[in-house]
């Protein structure tokens, strides 16, 4: 069965740190890849997105993923992180065709001002 | 727009009561679903829905039943609330095919 990985379950940065959140998934066709963010409180909101093209993505708030297929990853980056980042992370896949999207189990991430 | 919605937005429940989850979606889209979010466990999925009247079991669907009779429409029903089902659901809906999922605001569903 398809599966996402996100192995960091707990990150904690300063401001102006910088950011990789990991994330692996085991399908091995077609894939269609998501990361949202979940603030405190709040609903789940699209980061950014890639389904096809350039495998480097860049999304909403300075955000930007790298989809690497031979690795069957889609790390999260951001250069220097803020405190209104403290939130909750979730890698997110969809088999190409099909309906059904599988969740990583999100990374909360602490940013320290 | 007011994008997807979900009511109530908390519900405290006894063991063995029944209830409906409501969601409805305003943007005309397909494909609606349901997911539970746990601590630790991220968001596992209930059902989904790619249409009216056609609804299918998603990772999670035991104690739960859905029905889509319209496109703007898909309640979640517990039939018989257990502890284990004390969870924070969260509807979502999206065009097929290319397309992010717009998400709820949740609903927090405590079962004592």
């Amino acid at each position: 069965a398809q599966s996402v990985s996100q192995h960091n379950h707990h990150v904690i940065l300063s401001e102006a740190a910088s950011l990789e959140l990991g994330c692996n998934y085991s399908y091995g066709g077609t894939v269609n890849l998501f990361w949202y963010v979940q603030y405190p409180g709040q609903h789940l909101q699209l980061l950014l997105k890639y389904f096809s093209g350039d495998p480097l993505v860049k999304g909403i708030k300075g955000f930007e993923a790298e989809f690497i297929k031979s690795k069957f990853s889609f790390n999260l980056r951001k250069p220097s992180v803020q405190w209104s980042d403290t939130a909750e992370y979730f890698c997110a896949v969809k088999t190409a065709g099909t309906y059904k999207y599988i969740f990583g189990t999100g990374t909360r991430l602490k940013v320290l001002a | 727009n007011a994008g997807v919605t979900q009511t109530p937005k908390f519900q405290v429940l006894k063991t063995g009561q029944s209830m409906t989850l409501q969601c409805a979606q305003d943007m005309n889209h397909e494909y609606m679903s349901w997911y539970r979010q746990d601590p630790g466990m991220g968001l596992r999925l209930i059902h989904y829905s790619v249409g009216a009247g056609i609804t299918d079991q998603g990772e999670v669907p035991n104690g739960y039943n859905v029905s889509r009779s319209t496109t703007e429409d898909f309640p979640l029903r517990l039939l018989s609330a257990a502890p284990s089902q004390t969870s924070v659901y969260f509807c979502a809906s999206s065009y097929p095919g290319h397309s992010a999922q717009y998400f709820g605001p949740g609903t927090r569903l405590t079962v004592t």
